[in-house]
């Protein structure tokens, strides 16, 4: 079993939409939590941490669920700019572990 | 906030050769470097984590020999890749942490290489 696991997609959606992203980990004693962006050929980049208690940024909420292991991304009002694939990274024992990333297409 | 400057941003190499990969990091001292390599449509996969002035930790199944690891300041890490073949050709990505941030690992622009 991947110790972090995503769905694999690609999501293909149109402008407007509210998409949602899910991702499950192995490790229960996994510490901290992130969504990741990475365009195509380029780094990845922070795109938000994940709490308990769930957290808001604007069109993106991610949510945590320590006892099912389970982390979630949805983004509302998708723009064409959202079109990245969405990497779910965990850090445990001193590293970042990331899952295989779903990829996003928003259309007009 | 933290940059980490990576070079080149590709390269081809012909099989045989060797390849070496900087990654600095500009406004910020960076203890330990980690080194990811990410195939096509596959993620992020850690290689190996550099820290400063001694021996790297790689991961299960990365040859330290064949990938050479140097972390000899604390705003300078390397990866070698010695006597390159096809299959390492693949898209290589460093990230330092910057302790002044939660948890900021920032990453460099990655170095997409090709050996032919």
């Amino acid at each position: 079993r991947k110790e972090v696991e995503q769905d694999p997609g690609p999501f293909n959606v149109p402008e407007g939409a509210t998409v949602a992203f899910n991702c499950t980990y192995s490790n229960s004693a996994s510490q901290s939590f992130f969504w990741y962006r990475q365009d195509c050929r380029k780094e990845p980049k922070l795109l938000m941490s994940v709490y308990s208690s769930g957290n808001e940024d604007g069109r993106f909420t991610a949510q945590l669920n320590r006892a099912s292991q389970y982390i979630s991304l949805l983004i509302r009002d998708s723009k064409l700019s959202d079109s990245a694939t969405y990497l779910c990274v965990v850090y445990q024992g001193g590293k970042l572990i990331f899952g295989q990333g779903t990829e996003l297409s928003v259309k007009p | 906030g933290a940059v980490v400057s990576q070079h080149p941003s590709w390269v081809i190499c012909k099989s045989g050769t060797s390849v070496k990969i900087e990654c600095r990091s500009l406004d910020f001292q960076a203890t330990t470097m980690f080194w990811y390599r990410q195939f096509p449509k596959q993620s992020l996969m850690l290689m190996a984590t550099s820290n400063e002035g001694s021996k790297a930790t790689y991961e299960q199944g990365v040859e330290k020999d064949k990938f050479l690891i140097n972390h000899a300041s604390l705003t300078l890490s390397t990866l070698t890749v010695t006597s390159a073949h096809p299959e390492d050709s693949s898209f290589y990505i460093c990230s330092a942490r910057d302790y002044g941030t939660d948890y900021g690992y920032t990453f460099g622009s990655g170095t997409r290489l090709t050996v032919v």
